[in-house]
């Protein structure tokens, strides 16, 4: 199994509130991807990286913003949550985000806003 | 807009085959992912395919009609533990991946 881990695992928390999710790994790959995964929807891009300090905004991107200071850490903030994110968050890693190259994903993250 | 379509929800028996559908219209194909996700868990990758035709791993196959934007997931000799949703995604011209909202594949005895 790649070596990719987020943390939380769950969290409850309150409309307004900021929240950062964390997606660490250990398998030094380039690409690190940030998705929302919601009942009656495919999983939604909301980041990427493809490098150090190199980000970009994916599909649902409003509210979030993103980190990447390490090849092994990404970070996901929410600047002030709603209820609307709440939702299931994973992170996924590749080698190389322009080929057949495929996505590893983390255990994901429950999110609540209540 | 780009959109991946795939049944919600399947019933299939033990030790039968299943085929699972996906139809797609996307900007650009750079190749089309299947995925399995068990229930809570994350999605693992099954198969990618990027000419046409069928490729076979194990009990699994997977299609592909780029001409018809067109693929299916194929499971013989269905088990218990393939209970699972399968998702279908298509690396679009910005090499993004769009996903499909997944069919759930219910497995009886």
């Amino acid at each position: 199994d790649a070596g990719i881990t987020q943390s939380p695992r769950h969290k409850v928390t309150e409309t307004g509130t900021p929240v950062t999710l964390r997606c660490h790994q250990t398998e030094n790959h380039r690409y690190m991807y940030w998705y929302r995964q919601d009942p009656g929807h495919g999983l939604r891009l909301i980041h990427y990286s493809y490098g150090v300090k190199d980000t970009d905004k994916g599909e649902v991107s409003d509210g979030y913003s993103v980190s990447r200071s390490k090849t092994e850490d990404f970070l996901l903030t929410l600047e002030s949550a709603t209820s609307s994110q709440t939702s299931v968050y994973f992170c996924a890693i590749s080698e190389d985000g322009t080929s057949g190259n495929e996505q590893f994903f983390g255990p994901g993250t429950r999110l609540t806003v209540l | 807009g780009q959109n991946i379509d795939q049944p919600t929800e399947m019933t299939a028996t033990e030790g039968a085959i299943v085929q699972i559908n996906c139809t797609y219209q996307t900007s650009g194909f750079n190749g089309l992912f299947w995925y399995q996700q068990h229930a809570g868990e994350a999605p693992t990758f099954l198969s990618y395919n990027v000419l046409d035709g069928l490729e076979e791993k194990g009990r699994f196959s997977s299609f592909l009609s780029r001409s018809k934007g067109y693929s299916y997931l194929l499971l013989k000799e269905l088990q218990m533990k393939d209970s699972a949703s399968y998702l279908c995604a298509v690396l679009d011209s910005n090499y993004q991946l769009i996903w499909g909202a997944g069919t759930k594949l219910i497995i009886k005895p």
